[in-house]
């Protein structure tokens, strides 16, 4: 059982646009959601990441929208550059889950410049 | 700098062999875990550690095992390689977080089973 569904497996946008990646849980428990980014022949690092008690959080160019009710989170990337291609995971856990990550599949991004 | 190291970056074996994937870091952390990558399936969950003796299977843990003797080391043991195991294995390390629970991966083993 999947419990982080995450969309679109695949993203092109130009140079300067918006990348939006969309990420979906089941568990209510979750509590707290990273994503990580991930260049080819690299090991995934952590991007940014959001508790479910705030709405939002911005680093820079990359933001979390968080909605509690849909149990949905998502990844906007604004003014997109070629150096942000890469494959982003979005991931859950919980307290109590022992520290382990639930990830989605991913989802390619290229950027065009 | 603290950091989480694998060996071998790449690896080709043949189909019956054991294997074992090195896996090292030196940030002092407790929480080890090892990850498959594969096309289509994202990152799943091998085994983990909790600290040294403690190990644990993840969801897809069949025809793997691990030992903890130190807190740096989580060896990944493949007992008799197949073809199905072919994949992009990472390793990582966390600590009991502070503040949310950052997994530091290492820069993967390809392996590949023929």
């Amino acid at each position: 059982q999947q419990q982080v569904k995450q969309s679109p497996q695949s993203l092109i946008v130009q140079k300067g646009g918006i990348s939006i990646i969309n990420c979906a849980y089941e568990n209510t428990a979750f509590d707290y959601f990273p994503w990580y980014q991930q260049f080819p022949g690299k090991g995934p690092a952590l991007l940014i990441a959001i508790r479910p008690d705030v709405s939002e959080k911005k680093e820079g160019r990359f933001t979390i929208s968080f909605n509690k009710s849909a149990k949905q989170f998502s990844l906007h990337i604004m003014d997109s550059q070629p150096g942000d291609s890469a494959t982003y995971f979005c991931a859950a856990t919980y307290q109590g889950g022992s520290e382990k990550l639930v990830f989605g599949k991913g989802t390619k991004l290229t950027v065009n410049p | 700098d603290a950091e989480i190291t694998q060996s071998p970056r790449h690896k080709i074996t043949e189909t019956g062999r054991q294997v074992t994937l090195a896996c090292h870091q030196t940030w002092n952390h407790n929480n080890m875990f090892w990850y498959r990558q594969d096309l289509g399936h994202g990152l799943r969950l091998i085994h983990y550690s909790y600290g040294v003796q403690d190990t644990n299977k993840g969801e897809v843990s069949d025809g793997y095992s691990v030992s903890r003797s130190n807190t740096e080391d989580l060896p990944l043991t493949l007992e008799s390689a197949a073809s199905s195991q072919t994949s992009v294995y990472f390793c990582a390390s966390s600590e009991v977080p502070r503040e949310g629970n950052t997994q530091y991966f290492g820069p993967g083993t390809r392996l590949t089973v023929l």
